[in-house]
């Protein structure tokens, strides 16, 4: 069975510019978290969705969102770009919602704002 | 909110030495998981254990859940476990919010 996957694994953007990232849970699995870790702050919770509806959101300001489609798949998008969201976007998986489940972690993407 | 600490922060060994890190949380959990990250940033699951004890090969782990503590011991180390360990909990309360530790960053030289 395929693992969690994530594109593109590295982006590059300016500051002001949006990005969309995009994750693909492993088949069958039907809950999509979102996280992001830096040097300074670790790694910290986004958000989480299933079946196609927030569940939870981590502090973060209103540029961060995402969303989750039919078919499980999730984009998380970030707009007006700045200097610290540069950092390791990681997706993860588990096959239903419920704090029990374990979590799949996929690559990530490797976000740089300059 | 919940606390997770790990300890120790870093730790260096020589090949075939045994190690333990530490996870401590501030509350009850219902999940407790740890991890490896790679040097690539993708965190592999190694223990699923929000209780109990479970072995892998030369890995094994324990939480206590009433003492609010869980341990990753890892037998004869290999440079190929070198890289950072992660300690993360859920809340009891219905979320797929994971809250990790700062991590141990373990060092194993040949």
């Amino acid at each position: 069975k395929a693992g969690v996957t994530q594109t593109p694994r590295y982006l590059i953007k300016t500051r002001g510019q949006q990005v969309t990232l995009s994750c693909s849970p492993i088949s069958g699995h039907r809950s999509v978290s979102w996280y992001q870790q830096t040097p300074g702050q670790g790694l910290q919770f986004l958000f989480e969705y299933f079946s196609e509806t927030q569940r939870n959101k981590g502090n973060f300001p209103g540029r961060f969102s995402g969303r989750q489609f039919s078919n499980s798949r999730s984009e998380m998008n970030v707009s007006t770009l700045e200097l610290g969201d540069s950092a390791l976007y990681l997706c993860a998986s588990s096959p239903l919602a419920g704090s029990y489940n374990e979590q799949f972690f996929g690559p990530g993407t490797r976000l740089t704002v300059l | 909110g919940i606390q997770v600490e790990q300890s120790p922060p870093d730790l260096i060994l020589q090949e075939g030495a045994n190690s333990t890190l530490r996870c401590n949380f501030s509350d009850s959990v219902n999940n407790l998981q740890w991890f490896h990250q790679n040097p690539w940033g993708q965190l592999i699951n190694l223990f699923y254990i929000p209780s109990g004890t479970k072995q892998n090969g030369r890995l094994s782990a324990t939480t206590v859940a009433t003492e609010r503590y869980s341990l990753l011991y890892i037998s004869s180390s290999q440079t190929t476990d070198s890289g950072v360990y992660f300690c993360a909990v859920a809340l009891s309360g219905g979320y797929n919010k994971l809250i990790f530790g700062a991590g141990t960053r373990l060092a194993v030289h040949p």
